[in-house]
């Protein structure tokens, strides 16, 4: 069964500073893999996905992530961080073929002036 | 497209009540999924249709909760004998399945419930 396992459970960050938010996953067979943000009292809004294609992936808000399947890893990161941006990130993971989705823990990210 | 809407956005019920949630989907999704997310966690998966069909329930769903789609469009989401550990916001999401291929999640805003 697939699982998802988020390094980092607060990053601390000074606005226009660069971010990573670490995301590695376990399952046996192919998957796609989604970030997804909550902002507060909001519901969750997909960042970015990886289907298939080319390993690094571009989303909303100048967000982008690079899926290493030697590493199984998923890691998001933004090379110049907004206020804005405080917020909750999920990574989650489906096996390819699959229905379910399951989520990460959560990192939030704090963006201080 | 109107989104994912979730009705209502709060519910607090003493224990031992009975509650109701309900779900509408984007209208042309036909999976639809309910979960869980508690505090500092991420969502937790309960349980999907696959337009009226339920597939697939979580171990975390005790006999108390209860899920339908009638006629594969909204869904209601009841948990009776309401406990205090049932407090958690109750996601609602759908999407749309086509061939091998699954779009991404739709997420609703949720209901959040206390049990007091």
């Amino acid at each position: 069964a697939q699982s998802v396992t988020q390094l980092d459970s607060q990053v601390p960050v000074f606005e226009e500073a660069p971010v990573e938010l670490r995301c590695n996953y376990s399952s046996s067979v192919s998957v796609y893999l989604f970030w997804y943000v909550q902002y507060p009292n909001q519901g969750l809004q997909l960042l970015l996905k990886y289907l298939s294609g080319s390993t690094l992936v571009k989303g909303i808000n100048g967000f982008e992530a690079e899926f290493n399947k030697s590493q199984t890893s998923f890691h998001l990161r933004k090379p110049s961080v907004h206020i804005s941006d405080t917020a909750e990130y999920f990574c989650a993971v489906t096996e390819g073929g699959g229905f379910k989705t399951i989520f990460g823990a959560g990192t939030r990210l704090f963006v201080k002036a | 497209d109107t989104g994912v809407s979730q009705d209502p956005r709060h519910k607090i019920t003493k224990r031992g009540q009975n509650v109701t949630f309900r779900c509408d989907p984007i209208s042309e999704h036909n999976r639809l999924y309910w979960y869980r997310q508690t505090l500092g966690q991420g969502p937790e998966f309960l349980t999907y249709f696959q337009n009226e069909a339920q597939l697939e329930k979580s171990r975390l769903l005790s006999d108390r909760f209860s899920a339908e789609r009638p006629k594969g469009s909204f869904s209601t989401l009841e948990i009776q004998r309401t406990e205090q550990g049932d407090s958690a916001m109750y996601l609602c999401a759908s999407s749309l399945r086509q061939g091998i291929y699954n779009s991404p999640l739709h997420f609703g805003n949720g209901t959040r419930l206390t049990v007091t």
